[in-house]
């Protein structure tokens, strides 16, 4: 069985700070793992992904994500936040070899202050 | 390329009457999926299709939801009748193929419930 743990429902930082979304996974076979971001009342958009190959995934608006399968976190970053990043952020999990479903994180809002 | 469609946008019913959302997928996409997303969780998978033929339903509540895919392209989710727990966002994505490759899976903008 998968699951995904987000740390954190709520992250609030300033803009120009660091951003740094925590997500832990369990999955018994080789993890795909997925960020989503959501804007209100719209639809999920990926961010990045990881399949194989390198473990730090750069994606898009200046995001990045590195799998470490030691700690199994695929913990999201930003070097500096933007305004426009307010949103929330989904983490998502499957498995080579399953149905391809995602399990989605429970979420954690970003709050990006002036 | 056009995106996941999703219709109605939004949509408030009383308890017990019945609901009905369309879909239409990324063209060429042979996986769609149907996800709930309840107010301040994560989407919950209900029922993922390949092609016309459904892969996984284990979490679709069977006795008030069901959902088809004529054709293997358009899908229909409905809700009869429906309990004031239905109030969420039903959001629709696909696929080329199955996540076990890594494919991205695409999401429409939802449908959102309201049961009163």
């Amino acid at each position: 069985a998968q699951s995904v743990t987000q740390l954190g429902s709520h992250v609030s930082v300033s803009e120009g700070a660091l951003v740094l979304l925590r997500c832990n996974y369990s999955s018994s076979v080789p993890p795909y793992l997925f960020w989503y971001v959501q804007y209100p009342n719209q639809g999920l958009q990926l961010l990045l992904k990881y399949t194989t190959g390198a473990t730090l995934v750069k994606g898009i608006n200046g995001f990045e994500a590195e799998f470490k399968k030691s700690e199994t976190s695929f913990h999201l970053t930003k070097p500096s936040a933007h305004m426009s990043d307010a949103a929330e952020y989904f983490c998502a999990v499957t498995g080579s070899g399953n149905t391809g479903k995602l399990i989605f994180g429970q979420g954690t809002t970003l709050q990006v202050k002036p | 390329e056009a995106g996941v469609a999703q219709s109605p946008r939004y949509k408030i019913i009383e308890k017990r009457q019945s609901v009905a959302f369309w879909c239409n997928p990324i063209s060429g996409h042979a996986t769609l999926y149907w996800y709930q997303q309840i107010l301040g969780q994560g989407p919950k998978l209900l029922i993922q299709f390949q092609n016309n033929g459904v892969v996984d339903d284990s979490q679709l509540p069977k006795d008030r939801f069901s959902a088809e895919r004529l054709k293997g392209v358009d899908s229909t989710l409905k809700i009869q009748p429906a309990k004031l727990e239905d109030s969420a966002v039903y959001l629709c994505a696909s696929s080329l193929e199955t996540s076990s490759s890594g494919n991205t899976i695409y999401f429409g903008e939802g449908s959102w419930l309201t049961v009163v």
